[in-house]
């Protein structure tokens, strides 16, 4: 079966870096997205990844190695407001979105 | 540019009660869906739409019905409810035929079925 792995929760400070990992199987691969998910509200879109390395937008950057089959989203500076759910997404070989269950992000100041 | 706009936000419905949840997107975009998210699991996709006329099921399916007579609008119709389908329902839309083209979600509609 298809299946995408992230911790359930994760604790940091503000103003640190906090890495959150996402591994995935999946039967072909065309994409990774990450989505941000604050509590009530809807996934708002983070990244995209589809080659391998890094690709960086601001204080947050996401990393993706096809032959280990894993991505991580690096937050950096962070801030009470990251404080969410973030999402790890997958388009497999039939161009269907596979979710990881989501990792929520708790900042303590 | 209003985006993906859901309603109800929230419902409440007895067992075997039907309903509609309306979407509706002004972006011009090809493909619609319906996820449902539950605690402890990833959105799961319940009906999908690549364009007009043309709808096809997702994951989870049963129960519920999807019609896309206009590019704008993907209305759900929950045909009998059951506390089941209690969750928190998500229409989303992108453009079609484009990989890296991401979802964008509407506000949710937190349904509740006793």
């Amino acid at each position: 079966g298809q299946n995408i792995d992230q911790p359930t929760e994760m604790t940091a400070t503000e103003g640190a870096i906090v890495q959150i990992n996402c591994t995935y199987q999946t039967s072909g691969f065309n994409g990774l997205f990450w989505y941000q998910q604050h509590a009530g509200e809807a996934p708002t879109f983070l990244s995209y990844n589809v080659l391998d390395g890094l690709e960086e937008k601001g204080r947050f950057s996401s990393f993706l190695s096809r032959s280990k089959g894993y991505s991580y989203l690096l937050l950096k500076e962070l801030q009470m407001k990251d404080s969410a759910s973030y999402l790890c997404a997958v388009t497999d070989s039939n161009y269907q979105l596979i979710w990881g269950a989501g990792t929520k992000l708790i900042i303590k100041p | 540019n209003a985006g993906v706009t859901q309603t109800p936000k929230f419902q409440v419905l007895k067992t075997g009660q039907s309903m509609t949840l309306q979407c509706a997107q002004d972006m011009n975009h090809e493909y619609m869906s319906w996820y449902r998210q539950d605690p402890g699991m990833g959105l799961r996709l319940i009906h999908y739409s690549v364009g007009a006329g043309i709808t096809d099921q997702g994951e989870v399916p049963n129960g519920y019905n999807v019609s896309r007579s206009t590019t704008e609008d993907f209305p759900l119709r929950l045909l009998s409810a059951a506390p089941s389908q209690t969750s928190v329902y998500f229409c989303a839309s992108s453009h079609q035929g484009e990989n890296n083209s991401p979802l964008h979600f509407g506000n949710g509609t937190r349904l509740t079925v006793t």
